[in-house]
């Protein structure tokens, strides 16, 4: 199986901080990675897909880059909508997996 | 509006059966690829299976952690998905979403509410 690392598990900033996940996968899964946010009680939201291509309708404050390993999420100015937990997915191959999340709090 | 709503969540006992639906509404619903991922309180997510659609053969694939327990099926004419958990353990306690598989498979929108499954004596 492969895993997925997120770093950090939790981070605490402020609104208008610009903000960066990453996520490490065990093996390479080439571009197959999307972003979620999850808020509390509510469903995970799809931000980005194939690591870097913005979901329709999700502000353009959010960015993914990266490929093969390596992965980052970026919030350019945090708002205080954006303060939710964050997973990143591997859709390489089964099962898919999940990171362990970040939770991103306010300072 | 594209929308996937889940029901048939409950308490059950250990080695029970609970059957969960997920109906859907806004898109055709025979297209897409459909999963199950489940979050237990406090935890991550944790992808649970796929059914993908007629022109795959309704084939499915299965998280270890569930393979030989759980089925998914799908009804096109109802726009229906199903997960029937069968042996059910008190780990299998979660919220439990189904998502619809965007293009490509390159990520999961939407995703239905969720629906609680609480397994206990």
């Amino acid at each position: 199986d492969i895993q997925l690392t997120q770093s950090p598990s939790f981070l605490s900033a402020s609104v208008g901080d610009r903000v960066t996940i990453t996520c490490r996968a065990s093996q390479g899964i080439s571009s197959s990675l999307a972003w979620y946010q999850q808020k509390p009680g509510k469903a995970p939201k799809l931000l980005i897909h194939a690591a870097s291509t913005l979901q329709s309708g999700v502000p353009s404050r959010f960015s993914g880059t990266g490929s093969g390993t390596e992965f980052t999420l970026t919030i350019s100015s945090l708002q205080p909508e954006d303060f939710a937990t964050y997973y990143c997915q591997q859709l390489n191959s089964f099962p898919l997996t999940f990171g362990g999340g970040t939770k991103v709090e306010i300072k | 509006e594209v929308q996937l709503v889940e029901s048939g969540g409950g308490l059950v006992q250990p080695g029970g059966s609970l059957r969960l639906s997920c109906a859907a509404s806004g898109f055709t619903f025979s297209d897409p690829f459909m999963d199950w991922v489940r979050q237990a309180p406090g935890k991550g997510l944790e992808w649970v299976g796929r059914i993908r659609n007629k022109l795959s053969s309704y084939s499915t694939e299965y998280a270890a952690s569930v393979k030989g327990r759980f089925t998914i099926s799908r009804d096109d004419s109802q726009n229906t998905l199903n997960l029937q958990m069968n042996s059910l353990k008190t780990e299998d306690t979660a919220v439990y979403y189904c998502a619809r598989v965007i293009i490509g498979s390159r990520g999961f929108d939407p995703w239905g509410q969720g629906t609680l499954v609480t397994v206990s004596s």
